[in-house]
């Protein structure tokens, strides 16, 4: 079945650091993916998305390119803030021929702490 | 739009004792789910709806039931609590329109003694 894999966490970054937070997927077709985002007591929220092969998704100054050679999704900030300390969740959503069709799969979660 | 809404926000149950956790969404998706997370594991997909009328099971269902009478509702039943359950449960909701990008709720935080 369909499955992610994201770097194994935490990361702890000082303010202005550059980030990268690394996912890799397996599914079969052509994925749509995600990253969400989750601060401290909250739900999860939309960070970015990429729908087809080479697309960027990018939002509040992070960026993910939709790699299929790869499989991979990794997201990048190239100047972090204490306010982007959160948990970040790499997800996939199956295509029409794929057997998470509407659902996401998600990886385990990255914890980011980011000190002034 | 209130969006995805969930009740309660906190709930402390014993073993054995049932309940039901309430979603609702007014943005008529057509597409519900419900998420447990657990640290260091993500969210599994415990069940989800495409539609009034239709579920199926997801990842981890054992213990867990659904129903979806209205577009709007898809509420999520502990037949009997078991600590095993202890977690913060999400309710989701998505549409074929957003390439099934998911509007979560607030979440439920559950803890079984």
């Amino acid at each position: 079945g369909d499955s992610v894999t994201q770097m194994e966490g935490p990361v702890t970054l000082s303010e202005e650091a550059f980030l990268t937070i690394n996912c890799t997927y397996t599914a079969t077709g052509y994925p749509s993916l995600f990253w969400y985002v989750q601060y401290p007591g909250e739900g999860l929220q939309l960070l970015l998305k990429a729908t087809k092969a080479d697309d960027k998704g990018s939002n509040k100054g992070f960026e993910a390119t939709y790699r299929k050679e790869t499989t991979s999704f990794h997201l990048e900030k190239g100047s972090v803030q204490v306010s982007d300390s959160a948990v970040y969740f790499c997800a996939l959503s199956g295509d029409a021929g794929g057997t998470s069709y509407g659902k996401l799969t998600f990886g385990q979660g990255t914890i980011l702490t980011v000190h002034p | 739009n209130a969006g995805v809404t969930q009740t309660p926000k906190f709930q402390v149950l014993k073993t054995g004792q049932s309940m039901t956790l309430q979603c609702a969404q007014d943005m008529n998706h057509e597409y519900m789910s419900w998420y447990r997370q657990d640290p260091g594991m993500g969210l599994r997909l415990i069940h989800y709806s495409v539609g009034a009328g239709i579920t199926d099971q997801g990842e981890v269902p054992n213990g867990y039931n659904v129903s979806r009478s209205t577009t709007e509702d898809f509420p999520l039943r502990l037949l009997s609590a078991a600590p095993s359950q202890t977690s913060v449960y999400f309710c989701a909701s998505s549409y074929r329109g957003t390439d099934y990008e998911q509007y979560f709720g607030p979440g439920t935080r559950l803890t079984v003694t």
